[in-house]
């Protein structure tokens, strides 16, 4: 069975620290990977995805995150966090046709 | 132009009623899909459709109907709304092995 575990629903920074956002998956086959970002009031957005190239991925807004295979983890980071960073971030875990998303993880920037 | 856009935007209705929400993608992809999001940010998939044949049917109440008259175009309808209905509807389309994308959002508040 597929499943993501997003670990912390509610995460705070202080303005320009290091983000880091955690995310566990379990998957019967090799996964595509993906964090979004949802602002309030809007759609999610896609942040990075894995598909099985590099497993350190970049994405937009200084974001990346990091495969790695024998921990089941695709943590997101960004070194120095920005107010406008403040949002919720979903992991999500695409098997076939069928994407499992974990719970989200509220991000608050503290200026 | 909007990649995938739906409407109408906000809805808000009287409990018993019927509504419906539009969805249209023109970015190409073969698979649609019906998202519903709590007050709790959980996003739970509804329905998906892979060109107009209903693939994932989660457990969701019969009132929920959903139809794919093309590829391009998955509509929600909802008969006799109930108070728990009220949530943000996400539509969104991808290709086989790509990434979610997602339009804006419906708000449906019943009362």
């Amino acid at each position: 069975a597929q499943s993501v575990t997003q670990l912390g629903s509610h995460v705070s920074v202080s303005e320009g620290a290091l983000v880091l956002l955690r995310c566990n998956y379990s998957s019967s086959v090799p996964p595509y990977l993906f964090w979004y970002v949802q602002y309030p009031n809007q759609g999610l957005q896609l942040l990075l995805k894995y598909t099985s190239a590099a497993t350190l991925v970049k994405g937009i807004n200084g974001f990346e995150a990091e495969f790695k295979k024998s921990e089941t983890s695709f943590h997101l980071t960004k070194p120095s966090a920005h107010m406008s960073d403040a949002a919720e971030y979903f992991c999500a875990v695409r098997v076939n046709n069928q994407f499992y998303f974990g719970t989200g993880t509220s991000l608050t920037v503290i200026p | 132009d909007t990649a995938v856009s739906q409407t109408p935007k906000y809805l808000v209705t009287q409990m018993g009623n019927d509504k419906s929400i539009k969805c249209e993608q023109n970015l190409g992809h073969d698979t649609m899909y019906w998202y519903k999001q709590d007050s709790k940010k959980f996003l739970k998939i509804m329905f998906s459709y892979n060109n107009k044949e209903l693939i994932i049917n989660e457990t969701v109440p019969n009132r929920f109907s959903p139809k794919s008259p093309d590829k391009a175009h998955l509509n929600l309808h909802i008969n006799s709304l109930e108070l728990g209905d009220s949530a943000v509807y996400f539509c969104a389309s991808s290709e086989y092995t790509g990434e979610l994308f997602f339009g804006e959002g419906s708000r449906l508040t019943v009362l």
